[in-house]
């Protein structure tokens, strides 16, 4: 157990539709980073929040947008949704030092039909 | 911009034989350097990291790799394949400098046959 949890593990939704993937970090970690897994791109970095501000951004969409609050939860909000963004949703936590390790929650399967 | 590539999308090897996973990256200045590992339906798991004091790492799971900085290179290697090893790989660099940004290779299936 990496201490990182992600919900909902599966979402199948149709095209056009919004939906919010949710992350709760490991407990100390101050830095998040959402990644998208497909079979295409393979593991693409989107986005990464340290203590609730944005701190690097990756290949995201204008169609998503992310968030971390207060309690260093983050959620990826993924909009106008299609076939093309069914993939897996991986969040990861680190300490913000660039030599540290980061911890992978197990994943979002998001399926659009 | 840091990259990293990964030689073979898919590698096969019988047990216990000696496990190689290729790894280069490209950047200006030596960055941190990591392995990951992924197995069927879980997220991935840290393997071992190069942060620049041994240039030899060593790992979980018996893995190990060497930080060749004139080949741009971070090899993964095991000595015995085991069948709980077949999953896949990836490899990921990090800037030295500022927040931490993982950028991962295309990743590496490695597959045990008995």
């Amino acid at each position: 157990d990496s201490g990182v949890t992600q919900t909902p593990k599966h979402l199948i939704t149709a095209t056009g539709q919004r939906v919010t993937l949710r992350c709760s970090p490991r407990s100390g970690d101050l830095s998040v980073y959402w990644y998208q897994q497909s079979l295409d791109q393979g593991l693409q970095f989107l986005i990464q929040y340290y203590n609730g501000e944005e701190r690097a951004k990756g290949n995201i969409l204008e169609r998503f947008s992310a968030q971390q609050f207060p309690d260093l939860h983050s959620e990826l909000n993924l909009s106008s949704l299609e076939l093309g963004d069914s993939a897996l949703y991986f969040c990861a936590s680190s300490g913000l030092a660039a030599n540290t390790e980061a911890f992978f929650g197990q994943g979002t399967r998001l399926t659009v039909v | 911009a840091q990259s990293v590539t990964q030689l073979g999308s898919h590698v096969s090897v019988s047990e216990g034989a000696l496990v190689l996973l290729r790894c280069n990256y490209s950047s200006s200045v030596p960055p941190y350097l990591f392995w990951y590992v992924q197995y069927p339906n879980q997220g991935l798991q840290l393997l071992l990291k190069y942060t620049s004091a041994a240039t030899l790492v060593k790992g979980i799971n018996g893995f190990e790799a060497e930080f060749k900085k004139s080949e741009t290179s971070f090899h993964l290697t095991k000595p015995s394949a085991h069948m709980s090893d077949a999953a896949e790989y990836f490899c990921a660099v990090s800037p030295i400098q500022g927040a931490q940004k993982l950028v991962f290779g295309q990743g590496t299936r490695l597959t045990i046959n008995p």
